[in-house]
C-alpha cells in the first residue's frame, strides 16, 4: 500500500452532471498529480498541483479543474460530464525537492458516465 | 507528440519461466524511466527505474534494460510467478514544464500460467 487513498471508490453519473474526486497524499508528499486511465490503455495526465497551485496541464478542457489544501490533499472536479469522461482517475503523490521522480499512486476511482 | 508505447499487449508465460516486456519511446531527451505494475482493481505501483546514464538496473528477480540508440526499454522478470500476473507500463518523466509528468505507453499485460 502507498498510503495514498481516494474516494469514492465508485461513482456512476449522467451526462452534464459535475462531479468531485478526492485524493488524500501520502504523508510527508507535497505534490499531487491526477491521471485518467481509459479502459486498456495507460493513464494520461491531467494537471498537478504544487503548494496549492496548479502547476502543470496536460491536454485536458478546463472543465476538468482541481484544488489542493493546506494539508496537501486535492481535488479534482469534472464539469458537464461527456460519455467519454469514464475512466479510472488516479491520482498520485510526491514530494517536490526530494527528488519526486517518484509519484505514488492511490486505488482510483471508478467513473462511469452515463 | 510525444509517447511512449509498447510492442506486446499481451505476454503469456509459464511459471518459472523467464518474462521480457518490451517498450519504444520518442523522446530522445527523456532522463528517466520508469516501470510499474497495475494489478486489477488498483492504481500503478512503482517496480524499477532507471536513469539515462546507464543501460542497465536490476531490483530483486528484475532487471531493466535501457538502449538510447535505438530508444528501447525493456523489462526482464526472473522465474515468474502467478503473482506477477498484472499490466506492465513502462512510463518516462517529462520536465519540460518545469515539473515532473509521466508519460505512459499502453501497457503489457502478463499472463502467468501454471
Amino acid at each position: 500500500e502507498t498510503g495514498v487513498t481516494q474516494s469514492p471508490t465508485h461513482l456512476i453519473k449522467t451526462r452534464g452532471q459535475q462531479v468531485t474526486l478526492r485524493c488524500s497524499s501520502q504523508s510527508g508528499h507535497n505534490t499531487v498529480s491526477w491521471y485518467q486511465q481509459a479502459l486498456g490503455q495507460g493513464p494520461q495526465f491531467i494537471f498537478q498541483y504544487y503548494r496549492e497551485e496548479e502547476n502543470g496541464r496536460g491536454n485536458f478542457p478546463p472543465r476538468f479543474s482541481g484544488l489542493q489544501f493546506p494539508n496537501y490533499s486535492s481535488e479534482l472536479n469534472v464539469n458537464a460530464l461527456e460519455l467519454d469522461d469514464s475512466a479510472l482517475y488516479l491520482c498520485a503523490s510526491s514530494s517536490r525537492g526530494r527528488g519526486d521522480n517518484e509519484q505514488f499512486f492511490g486505488p482510483g476511482t471508478r467513473l462511469t458516465v452515463l | 507528440g510525444e509517447s511512449v508505447g509498447l510492442h506486446l499487449p499481451t505476454l503469456s508465460v509459464q511459471e518459472g519461466d523467464n518474462s521480457i516486456i518490451n517498450c519504444a519511446y520518442s523522446n530522445s531527451a527523456s532522463d528517466y524511466f520508469i516501470w510499474y505494475k497495475q494489478e486489477s482493481g488498483k492504481g500503478p505501483q512503482f517496480i524499477i527505474d532507471i536513469r539515462s546514464n546507464m543501460d542497465k538496473r536490476q531490483g530483486q528477480r528484475v532487471t531493466v534494460l535501457l538502449n538510447k540508440t535505438v530508444k528501447h526499454l525493456s523489462l526482464q522478470i526472473a522465474a515468474t510467478q502467478p503473482g506477477d500476473s498484472a499490466v506492465y507500463f513502462c512510463a518516462e518523466i517529462n520536465s519540460s514544464g518545469g515539473y515532473n509528468k509521466l508519460i505512459f505507453g499502453a501497457g503489457t499485460r502478463l499472463a502467468v500460467h501454471p
